[in-house]
């Protein structure tokens, strides 16, 4: 079973860029795509990057993503307070046939 | 604009069974492109998958909860649907249901339904 290793907290202040890494158990992530979300208390979470860099319409090109080996990363350019959040990958374990999560990183603007 | 929303008790005894159901609007459950998920938050701690079905009623399990979890599908209603027996206090999380699109990610979510197990 896939393990995705997130760090536990981000910060940094407006303007400055953030990343967030994402490590997996298997190698390549099975070939599979690691997905990013966003998530605020009491709100639906949301979609950020799918299919190792693609973000959804609506979504602002601050966010990026990508992915190599067992290793993905979101950044997150020109930090603004807005952007204080969870944010989450996930990706599909063939193995287990099923979804597994990171642990989530909750990000901090200063 | 496909639209999620949760609905059922807020509020489960320990042993029982939770349920809840996930009225679909703007889409359809009948639809060949998409699954259908269930996934939860505990407080203070990070997502977890239960499970997913799709229109056939082929389901995925996570072996964490495969004992006990049931999911089910109603396309005359456009929903569907989440059983989780044998409950404890560890269940209590914000439970969301989430379409999931055939490439592999979610990308229409509920805002979620917070379930307190308690006597």
């Amino acid at each position: 079973q896939s393990v995705l290793t997130q760090p536990p907290s981000a910060s940094g202040t407006p303007g400055q860029r953030v990343t967030i890494s994402c490590s997996g158990s298997s190698s390549d992530f099975g070939g599979h795509a690691v997905s990013w979300y966003q998530l605020f208390p009491g709100m639906a979470p949301k979609l950020l990057i799918y299919s190792f860099h693609l973000r959804p319409a609506g979504v602002i090109d601050r966010f990026s993503g990508s992915q190599s080996g067992s290793s993905a990363s979101l950044v997150i350019s020109g930090l603004r307070s807005e952007d204080e959040a969870d944010y989450y990958c996930a990706v599909w374990d063939d193995t287990m046939k099923g979804w597994v999560f990171g642990g989530g990183t909750k990000l901090t603007v200063l | 604009q496909v639209q999620l929303q949760e609905s059922g008790p807020g509020l489960v005894k320990p042993s029982q069974t939770l349920s809840l159901t996930c009225n679909v609007s703007g889409g359809s459950v009948s639809s060949g492109s998409h699954y259908w998920s269930w996934i939860r938050q505990p407080a203070g701690k990070g997502l977890e998958w239960i499970g997913r079905i799709y229109m056939s009623g082929a389901t995925n399990y996570s072996p964490s909860f495969e004992s006990r979890v049931t999911l089910s599908v109603d396309t005359s209603n456009n929903q569907f649907s989440l059983q989780l027996s044998s409950v404890t206090a560890a269940d209590t999380a914000v439970y969301y249901c989430a379409r999931e699109s055939i490439g592999w990610f979610w990308d229409s979510w509920g805002r979620g339904t917070l379930v307190t197990v308690s006597s």
